[in-house]
């Protein structure tokens, strides 16, 4: 079956990075684009951007332009998602999913997501 | 810019229905995508597109949009439904996703 596996827990300090990273299996890894969700504690979801599985081209959410990469290997089916300068506010569930387009992109959805991956950051 | 706007709270007796809205100007031309997240949990995603539900989501829910309002109705609500409900669609630049709020569902 489909699956996305995330990489585990981070504790960080203010000022690092973080990488997290998000294994697929069970379907043709660059058919799909990959997306990154995060879900600050007992807040809502924010998407954060996303990364073709094809071609590695990214798109970001304006909040994160300056501080997020994507990056993808297709030769492990694996997606990456790095955050630098990291705040207390970057506290954080970061899930991934694959990312659905049809309709001529009037609809989006994710399905499936990975299982979160908890950030951290405090000094 | 862009905003989708939920109700952050909705109740309802088991077995009735209820709906759960979400408002904004986007969805007059993009699909709002409906996802569900029960506590510590991954969103699963329960509509998308023109009311498709994906494999596995019971028919007793339903989607529907209005002008600027897009809906999740759930008819016979069970206690299983009981979650936090959260709507998406693209922004007014076409490229980028945005989330409504989300509205906490309890089923009494």
């Amino acid at each position: 079956q489909v699956q996305l596996l995330q990489s585990g827990a981070e504790l960080k300090r203010p000022g690092a990075s973080v990488e997290v990273s998000c294994k697929a299996s069970g379907y043709t890894f660059p058919t799909f684009d990959i997306s990154w969700v995060r879900q600050a504690p007992g807040e809502g979801l924010e998407w954060m951007g996303r990364i073709s599985g094809h071609s590695g081209d990214t798109n970001y959410a304006q909040k994160f332009q300056d501080r997020l990469r994507m990056t993808r290997d297709t030769s492990t089916s694996t997606a990456y998602m790095e955050l630098k300068n990291l705040k207390s506010d970057d506290t954080a569930v970061y899930y991934c999913a694959r990312h659905w387009v049809a309709g001529r992109s009037t609809s989006d959805w994710f399905d499936p997501w990975g299982q979160g991956t908890l950030v951290i950051v405090s000094s | 810019s862009s905003e989708l706007t939920q109700d952050p709270a909705v109740s309802v007796a088991l077995g009735q229905t209820v709906r759960v809205t979400c408002q904004g100007d986007i969805l007059r031309s993009y699909y709002a995508t409906w996802y569900q997240q029960k506590p510590g949990q991954a969103p699963v995603v329960v509509l998308y597109g023109n009311n498709n539900r994906p494999s596995g989501i019971p028919d007793r829910f339903s989607g529907s949009s209005s002008g600027d309002t897009a809906s999740l109705t759930i008819t016979g609500a069970q206690a299983e439904d009981e979650a936090a409900y959260y709507c998406k669609c693209r922004d007014g630049s076409g490229n980028h996703l945005i989330f409504g709020g989300g509205t906490k569902l309890t089923v009494l």
